[in-house]
């Protein structure tokens, strides 16, 4: 199918790991990205590719695929990484983008 | 540095038109596509297209298409984006993004500040 499914919430105490995940079968011929959005802002990428962080992006952000989930760590989640997350890739047959419907992320 | 800068809010009517614009600087504009994404209030991103600055090339969203015009103007580095035929949930910020590409995906490394369209009567 052509989605992407992502946990529409998902929270991490202060400084522990989190794992926010995506699902879908673009997945398995794209990498995805990932994209931090709090409130009242534009979205930013904080992961691309197979495990690529823009420059300014902390390094406790990182990236991984498996099949056709790809997943989006951040290990010891800091206060100011709680917002909306989205997974983003590419239908395979139509080169449509595709948006995951985001997970907000609270941080305990 | 990299700039996409868009145009104010708005609010029509419904079954008007709205066009808004997504001006980029620090960079060569024909080089990178310029997607469109937009955002219901309370809601996620929706992609709704994108445009290549190159060629003109367009490639829709298939709830959008036949309502929605993506163009470019390369003398001024502007891209625009048209929905004719508003309704109510036509409502959202809409954001203008730079598509960038790696050997492995395509990402969105720039991306204009929004803008906000009301559909009301």
């Amino acid at each position: 199918s052509s989605e992407l499914t992502q946990d529409p919430a998902v929270s991490v105490a202060l400084g522990q790991t989190v794992r926010i995940t995506c699902q879908g079968d673009s997945l398995r011929n794209y990498f995805s990205s990932w994209y931090q959005q709090r409130p009242g802002q534009a979205p930013a990428v904080v992961i691309y590719g197979k495990n690529n962080r823009p420059s300014g992006i902390p390094d406790r952000f990182s990236g991984s695929s498996s099949g056709n989930t790809a997943s989006l760590t951040i290990t010891g989640a800091q206060a100011e990484d709680e917002a909306d997350y989205y997974c983003n890739s590419r239908d395979t047959s139509s080169y449509h983008v595709l948006f995951g419907g985001g997970t907000k992320l609270t941080v305990l | 540095q990299v700039q996409l800068v868009q145009s104010g809010a708005e609010v029509k009517k419904p079954g008007a038109s709205v066009k808004v614009s997504c001006k980029a600087s620090g960079y060569t504009f024909t080089n990178y596509y310029i997607t469109w994404v937009r955002q219901a209030p309370g809601q996620g991103l929706e992609w709704m297209g994108w445009i290549s600055t190159y060629s003109g090339d367009t490639n829709y969203a298939q709830k959008f298409q036949g309502r929605v015009t993506m163009t470019t103007d390369t003398s001024t580095n502007t891209a625009y984006m048209e929905v004719r035929s508003l309704r109510s949930d036509d409502t959202a910020v809409y954001f203008c993004a730079r598509e960038s590409h790696d050997s492995s995906t395509y990402y969105y490394d720039y991306w204009g500040q929004g803008t906000l369209v009301t559909v009301s009567s």
